[in-house]
């Protein structure tokens, strides 16, 4: 079956520095990928997504590619800020039944802390 | 209201308790879902309702009971729960689609004593 396997965390970071949290996955066809975010005492928040290889997903300063030579979808920041504490959550989900809903397969979170 | 509310944000309940959470959305989707999240374990699925059928239920036990009166609301019936059913319930919706993005509610944290 699908799958999404996230680097574990906690990321402990200081402000400004650079941000990579891996992500790959396995998929029987062609999926969409997407990153979601959850601060604190929140759900989910859809950050970044994907659709097709090589497409560039951006948003708030993150970016991730999907290259599906490697079956990753990594996150990336230039300059993370304390605002940017959270679990991130990297998804894929596959083509689904008409009707269906849309399915996603979830990674295990990284938890992210930015220090000042 | 926009997005997805979910109530209450916090329930305890015992074991032999009834209860139930609330999801509603404001978005106009047609699309929605349970999850389950517990402290170190991915998310799990639980239920899905598309167009207000039940499309998906992921061997979830009985004690766990979804009911989709609208398209714009989903219920989670709760009985004769087990502790280890304690975690964060995620409601969210979508439209149809692959890539149509699921926007989640806060979540109810669930604590069964």
């Amino acid at each position: 079956g699908d799958s999404v396997t996230q680097m574990e965390g906690p990321v402990t970071l200081s402000e400004e520095a650079f941000l990579t949290i891996n992500c790959t996955y396995t998929a029987t066809g062609y999926p969409s990928l997407f990153w979601y975010v959850q601060y604190p005492g929140e759900g989910l928040q859809l950050l970044l997504k994907a659709t097709k290889a090589d497409d560039k997903g951006s948003n708030k300063g993150f970016e991730a590619t999907y290259r599906k030579e490697t079956t990753s979808f990594h996150l990336e920041k230039g300059s993370v800020q304390v605002s940017d504490s959270a679990v991130y959550f990297c998804a894929l989900s596959e083509g689904m039944i008409k009707a269906a809903g849309n399915k996603l397969t979830f990674g295990g979170g990284t938890r992210v802390l930015v220090k000042p | 209201e926009t997005g997805v509310t979910q109530t209450p944000r916090h329930l305890v309940m015992g074991m032999t308790n009834k209860k139930s959470l609330k999801c509603e959305q404001h978005l106009g989707h047609n699309a929605m879902y349970w999850y389950k999240q517990s402290a170190k374990k991915p998310l799990e699925l639980m239920f899905v309702y598309s167009l207000e059928e039940r499309v998906e239920n992921n061997s979830v036990p009985s004690r766990f009971s979804p009911e989709c009166p609208n398209s714009s609301h989903l219920f989670l019936h709760l009985h004769t729960l087990q502790p280890e059913d304690s975690a964060l319930y995620l409601c969210a919706s979508s439209q149809e689609g692959q890539n149509s993005p699921l926007h989640f509610g806060n979540g109810t944290r669930l604590t069964v004593t």
